[in-house]
């Protein structure tokens, strides 16, 4: 719950606002990158997926950028409302890698002012 | 409705007394997982399950156990909980390892997340 947020990177916007947030993965070799929101007391949801062939992803509000030669990620959220308010968490899967699990990134909280 | 179910959500124990944390979920999936999720380390994986009667070990099993004699259930398993295991913990579930879906052409790995339970040991 609350304790999530606890020193973590803080993105604050305006309501109305787009929001960026940004997420460098480390490995490679990484062919899959997932975004989760997760708000408070509550477990990660999905927001959007992104695939190594690919360098953008459209959602609805949202969208993914892939850079894959600096290794960067970015969730863009546009029209931010108070409801985008929680922790948001990058993760990367390498095909063959370790185990081809999910690698969650440490997160960034999100506060929306209204 | 869609869903994984843990149990209980929260509880406090005493250092050495074993206990279960059950973890449910009704969408038939394949891959199950549980993660810590400590303050300034985000999600760290425990232990995995491809399927029924397959684990595997994740980033931090110490001082864990798991077993999947059913599809639906993966329990997890504190045989002596320290106070370092004092963390909120998460179960999740899908179709199979993000990389295989992707791999076979599915469009999402995506992991449906438990609400967590949060365990502190005195």
């Amino acid at each position: 719950g609350e304790s999530v947020g606890l020193h973590l990177p803080t993105l604050s916007v305006q309501e109305g606002d787009n929001s960026i947030i940004n997420c460098a993965y480390s490995n490679s070799a990484s062919d899959y990158f997932i975004w989760y929101k997760q708000e408070s007391g509550k477990g990660p949801q999905f927001i959007i997926d992104i695939r190594s062939n690919m360098d953008k992803r459209q959602g609805q509000r949202v969208t993914v950028l892939l850079n894959k030669t600096v290794k960067h990620l970015s969730l863009q959220i546009a029209a931010t409302q108070p409801g985008d308010s929680a922790v948001y968490f990058c993760a990367e899967a390498a095909y063959g890698g370790s185990q081809g699990n999910l690698i969650f990134g440490k997160g960034t909280k999100l506060s929306v002012k209204p | 409705e869609a869903q994984v179910t843990q149990n209980p959500r929260y509880l406090i124990t005493v250092t050495g007394k074993k206990l279960t944390v059950t973890c449910s979920q009704n969408m038939n999936h394949e891959y199950m997982s549980w993660y810590r999720q400590d303050p300034g380390l985000g999600l760290r994986q425990i232990y995995y399950s491809m399927n029924v009667e397959v684990t595997d070990k994740g980033d931090v099993p110490e001082g864990y156990k798991v077993s999947r004699k059913e599809k639906r259930n993966f329990p997890l398993i504190l045989e002596s909980p320290s106070p370092n295991q004092t963390s909120l913990y998460f179960c999740a579930s899908s179709l199979s390892k993000a990389v295989t879906l992707w791999g076979q052409g599915v469009d999402t790995g995506e992991l449906f997340f438990g609400e967590g339970s949060r365990l502190t040991v005195l």
